[in-house]
């Protein structure tokens, strides 16, 4: 069990800019989720998959928001156009769906547009 | 539609006991418990479930009081490594075992020497 792991653990964007997150889940674990995280608040769902699947995505979530998990396995997040109001902490956490499952998070992405 | 959690912080001393509340206004299915350090990922500490299931540590106590919708999580003995910030994240009847939670605001716990 090597944990989940996200890539970049930074991301410094200027307005406008389109960003990339990358996620790798506990590899025996078919889902995936991805939260946003604000300064004082709890974790914020934004959409989730089983294995290739995405089920659901947050009515929040804007059209400029996409995740991708193109194998059942990595997990990508892009938002284009980010806008200041996206500057956060996205946290990716997976989980084996069986039955009520602990989610296990990832380190995060930390987001800042300036 | 997001738990309430009280208090909003707490400040121990080694040793000491608290108890972390979490209040939905909405029908339960789950409770899940989890405690995030500064930097760090959210840990996972435990699931009580309708019907009285708990999942989780066995050093960790918790409540689930289904007709209150309502969870406590109790600290007992407390030490530094217990200092984080505590969350509840609850589903609802619908969305159980989806793993969708809607999380409180946090609970922030210092322990001191």
């Amino acid at each position: 069990d090597t944990g989940v792991s996200q890539d970049p653990r930074h991301k410094i964007t200027k307005r406008g800019q389109n960003v990339t997150f990358r996620c790798d889940p506990i590899s025996e674990h078919n889902r995936l989720y991805w939260y946003r995280q604000t300064l004082g608040q709890g974790p914020e769902f934004l959409t989730y998959f089983q294995n290739e699947a995405q089920l659901e995505k947050s009515r929040l979530l804007s059209d400029r928001f996409s995740a991708e998990r193109p194998k059942g396995s990595f997990s990508t997040l892009e938002i284009q156009r980010t806008e200041q109001g996206d500057s956060a902490m996205y946290l990716c956490a997976s989980s084996s769906g069986t039955g009520a499952s602990p989610l296990h998070f990832g380190n995060g992405t930390r987001l800042t547009v300036t | 539609q997001q738990p309430v959690q009280s208090p909003q912080a707490v400040i121990l001393r080694e040793g000491e006991d608290a108890v972390i509340n979490c209040s939905s206004s909405k029908a339960l299915y789950s409770v899940h418990w989890y405690r995030q350090k500064h930097g760090e990922a959210p840990v996972f500490l435990m699931i009580l479930l309708k019907g009285g299931e708990q999942k989780g540590h066995e050093k960790i106590s918790a409540s689930f009081n289904e007709k209150k919708q309502q969870s406590s999580l109790y600290l007992t003995a407390s030490q530094l490594s217990y200092s984080g910030t505590y969350f509840c994240g609850t589903d609802k009847p619908g969305s159980s075992n989806t793993g969708k939670l809607i999380f409180g605001q946090g609970t922030t716990l210092q322990v001191k020497p």
